[in-house]
């Protein structure tokens, strides 16, 4: 089935730092969307993509949806303790119009102070 | 509060009991989804809903799990003789489109 790699898998930085994931696929997605997960809590929406080559922005939060519609990153500018938390990316793929997601892994943020 | 609402948050069973969740989504959703999350792991879709008709289900929503959304509110979801692999988090979202938004989940431990 339809599969989403996340990479880094995981990133320490230091707080101030610039960060960047992203997320690829062998299949074409019509629509991107980065969540950001705390422990034990559920995913919050950060922002949305709909068209190829789209980029979209939400506060220090960037995100592209790639030309290729098979990929997308996120860029976290001036990083500070509180963006600790795992983001996933997650695909709606194909002719799909369930509003089913597909999600990566997750890539785990870390900031030292 | 007008987000998605999951109840409870945190349920231990004994293996082979049943359970069951509660999820309330945003009011004006009409889309209803449930997926299950293990440590480590992204969410994985189980059972999605248009209204109160269930639409399409994973083949991960083995016989032993049902799903209802009777008016088209709220919904459940029922495990019957739970299993350890059912341990997991078990989450809710809703939406009117495509953007999905997630209640607070229900961690389950079997034990």
């Amino acid at each position: 089935g339809q599969q989403l790699n996340q990479s880094p898998q995981s990133m320490f930085i230091q707080e101030g730092e610039d960060v960047s994931m992203n997320c690829t696929s062998s299949s074409i997605f019509n629509t991107w969307l980065w969540y950001k997960q705390d422990p034990g809590e559920g995913p919050v929406l950060l922002i949305a993509l709909y068209k190829a080559g789209e980029l979209t922005s939400n506060g220090r939060l960037t995100a592209q949806f790639g030309i290729t519609r098979k990929d997308s990153f996120l860029n976290i500018s001036a990083s500070i303790p509180s963006d600790v938390g795992i983001y996933f990316c997650a695909g709606l793929y194909g002719s799909s119009n369930t509003g089913k997601l597909i999600f990566g892994q997750g890539t785990t943020l870390q900031v030292k102070p | 509060d007008t987000g998605v609402s999951q109840d409870p948050r945190h349920k231990i069973t004994k293996r082979g009991q049943n359970v069951t969740f509660r999820c309330d989504p945003i009011s004006e959703h009409n889309r209803l989804y449930w997926y299950r999350q293990t440590l480590g792991q992204g969410p994985e879709f189980l059972t999605y809903f248009q209204n109160e008709a269930q639409l399409e289900k994973s083949r991960l929503l083995s016989d032993r799990f049902s799903a209802e959304r009777p008016k088209g509110s709220f919904s459940t979801l029922e495990i019957q003789r739970t299993e350890q692999g059912d341990s997991a988090m078990y989450l809710c979202a809703s939406s009117q489109n495509i953007e999905a938004f997630f209640g607070q989940g229900t961690r389950l431990t079997v034990v």
